[in-house]
């Protein structure tokens, strides 16, 4: 089956400083990239949804200057938090359509990020 | 706007079943999947209902009625290992199929 792979499984990072973590599609081509957030002891949170070539589509009250997603390729998507503060500490997560299945979303192992 | 609810939390014996329910008021529906996730993981797929009925695999079974936006998953012969957070979620019916997820289950299986 298809496989996302998503880096760095965790990350450490001082306030005001910006992290980068990437989703990389590894044996087929993700037209579509979802974002999600999680908190601890809550459900996934869609931030944005976005699309090779084009501009990322954020939901309500998602800051897109604030989480900057990049989707220059079919193989690789990046969600940026910029200016970190320890409120967005969270667990970061992609997920892409699976086209081979008929009801199939691969998700990758997620990010969790800790804003000091 | 999306709601998708669940029960926030649900505890259960080992050896008994357990059913999670879902209400969902959406924009749209293209169906609605149920997901088993332990903390820290990325959620496993568990099971997907497009239609009215009861979708059955093997201990996990899932039902839905569309017209009352009502979903559950039921749960058997439950074991230790199934202790998780539940969460279902309602792909839409627009072009990019996304997601959105319900306010999640953790159910607790207790000996």
């Amino acid at each position: 089956g298809a496989v996302v792979s998503q880096h760095p499984s965790w990350v450490i990072c001082k306030s005001g400083t910006s992290v980068k973590i990437e989703c990389r599609s590894l044996d087929f081509q993700a037209t579509t990239m979802f974002w999600y957030r999680q908190f601890p002891k809550q459900s996934l949170m869609l931030m944005a949804t976005s699309n090779e070539g084009s501009k990322a589509t954020y939901e309500q009250g998602v800051e897109k200057d604030k989480f900057l997603i990049n989707h220059a390729s079919l193989t690789l998507s990046t969600l940026t938090v910029t200016s970190a503060h320890p409120e967005d500490s969270s667990f970061y997560i992609c997920s892409t359509r699976d086209r081979g299945r008929v009801f199939g979303y691969t998700f990758g192992s997620g990010t969790r990020l800790t804003v000091v | 706007g999306q709601n998708i609810d669940q029960p926030t939390e649900m505890t259960a014996t080992e050896g008994a079943i357990v059913q999670i329910n879902c209400t969902y008021q959406t924009s749209g529906f293209n169906g609605l999947f149920w997901y088993q996730q332990h903390a820290g993981e990325a959620p496993t797929f568990l099971s997907y209902n497009v239609l009215d009925g009861l979708e059955e695999k093997g201990r996990f079974s899932s039902f839905l009625s569309r017209s009352k936006g009502y979903s559950y998953l039921l749960l058997k012969e439950l074991q230790m290992k199934d202790s998780a957070s539940y969460l279902c979620a309602v792909r839409d019916g627009g072009a990019t199929n996304k997601l959105i997820f319900g306010t999640g289950t953790l159910l607790a299986v207790q000996p």
